[in-house]
């Protein structure tokens, strides 16, 4: 079956401007996770939905940064007047309901500000 | 906060040998996963510990639960170039939520 997508693949923006990163999850998993990893660093949590909720947004990492999802299925995460730091690979992941540690990452997404 | 310690932080080995890599916590964890990425890729699941002194094996690839539930060992048998990556310990986060902390990863070459 088809697992996680993301795009764009890759992003190149300028500094101030505004980006949205859209994540489609495996057909059937009620949990979804955005992750952000720097170069050469491990992944860093920012957000989890359960349905279209999001019992968790502890990670994100200042009030530029927001995700929705819509329909238990497609999220996007907006990033406002993006910040050269905040270039890194964005990746979503998703989980069956119960089996929520076992998740599965999409290709992510490549965002360089410039 | 929660930190999983990875080591070493890269490997340079021969095609046919083993491989051995650890994740260390100051915390207690009661899932570990492994996970591996390869360059432009998101992590792939590995292998998933539930229960401590838990030993589980996927192909070449062994993982252990310690039994102080502070590590997790990751074994890779007769290594081949396609196991080169990064691989990636992660466990539960604080707080009851759902979402996982990783390691830094340990990088792994396998020279043909």
């Amino acid at each position: 079956g088809a697992g996680v997508s993301q795009s764009p693949s890759n992003k190149v923006t300028e500094k101030g401007k505004d980006v949205e990163l859209r994540c489609d999850p495996i057909s059937g998993h009620t949990a979804l996770y955005w992750y952000r990893q720097s170069l050469g660093q491990g992944l860093e949590f920012l957000i989890y939905f359960q349905g279209n909720s999001a019992p968790d947004k502890s990670g994100l990492p200042s009030d530029r940064f927001s995700a929705e999802r819509t329909g238990g299925s497609v999220s996007t995460l907006t990033i406002q007047r993006t910040q050269q730091e905040d270039s890194a690979v964005y990746l979503c992941a998703s989980s069956l309901f119960g089996a929520s540690y076992e998740q599965y990452f999409g290709p992510g997404t490549r965002l360089t500000v410039t | 906060g929660q930190q999983l310690n990875q080591s070493p932080q890269s490997m340079f080995i021969q095609e046919g040998e083993d491989v051995s890599m650890n994740c260390t916590s100051s915390s207690i964890f009661n899932t570990w996963l492994w996970y591996k990425q390869e360059p432009g890729e998101g992590p792939v699941l590995l292998i998933a510990l539930y229960k401590a002194g838990e030993l589980t094996s996927n192909g070449r690839l062994t993982a252990q639960f310690g039994i102080t539930r502070k590590d997790s060992f990751l074994n890779i048998s007769a290594s081949i170039p396609s196991d080169v990556g990064i691989y990636f310990c992660a466990g539960p986060g604080q707080g009851g939520s759902e979402k996982l902390v990783f390691g830094k990863g340990t990088k792994l070459t396998v020279n043909p």
